[in-house]
């Protein structure tokens, strides 16, 4: 059973690009969160899916954006790319309904210079 | 609103000593708790939790009590390997909503042999 995958696994981008990250969810979890990691930092919450709607978001800017997709997949879109954007990406997973422990996928290492 | 705070590191400690890494936290509801440990290049994986006040986590020789009098979560354990060496993440959520995540800072622990 393969766990949460995300796609790709790194990154490089410049500043006033676009760019989306993918994440694939375990088998069986039909809700996904986004977490930007800076370096040095704990995980914050961007957004999280669920039924293919943003069911709650953290404190980013309308630059991020996502998608759910019908097979629970899920992408995170980020306009106008900032420096500060720069950071490791995670995607996580959980069953609805079923239990709130979610599962990380390994990260997608984004840079912006 | 809900916050964890970790004791800060990074943590250096021999083979075989014993560990401790503070977390408290700050929560409106009901919080679970939750310990993630990250190593270098990879996402989090779930090291412990305990849903309710009073219940004990444990995993791998790791162990946290979730104390509601003193809102403390710490993380311990008997005697450290050097694969214990990674940066470790103490968590809550919130159980009515279970979307969110909160994160502490993390703390970097090396074990030398």
């Amino acid at each position: 059973d393969a766990g949460v995958t995300q796609s790709p696994t790194h990154l490089i981008k410049t500043r006033g690009q676009q760019v989306t990250l993918r994440c694939s969810p375990k088998s069986g979890h039909d809700t996904v969160s986004w977490y930007q990691q800076a370096l040095g930092q704990g995980p914050q919450f961007i957004f999280q899916y669920y039924e293919e709607e943003e069911r709650q978001r953290g404190n980013f800017p309308d630059r991020f954006s996502g998608h759910q997709f019908p097979n629970y997949s899920s992408e995170l879109n980020v306009n106008a790319l900032l420096l500060g954007d720069s950071a490791l990406y995670l995607c996580a997973s959980r069953p609805d309904r079923v239990s709130y422990e979610q599962y990380f996928g390994p990260g997608t290492r984004l840079t912006v210079t | 609103g809900d916050s964890v705070t970790q004791m800060e590191g990074p943590v250096t400690l021999s083979e075989e000593a014993f560990l401790t890494i503070n977390c408290t936290y700050t929560a409106t509801g009901y919080p679970s708790l939750f310990w993630y440990v990250q190593y270098p290049g990879e996402g989090l994986q779930l090291l412990l939790k305990a849903t309710k006040a009073d219940d004990k986590g444990s995993n791998k020789g790791f162990e946290a009590t979730y104390r509601k009098e003193t809102t403390s979560f710490h993380l311990e354990k008997g005697s450290v390997q050097v694969s214990d060496s990674a940066v470790y993440f103490c968590a809550l959520i919130d159980r009515n909503t279970g979307n969110q995540f909160y994160f502490g800072t993390g703390t970097s622990l090396t074990v030398i042999p």
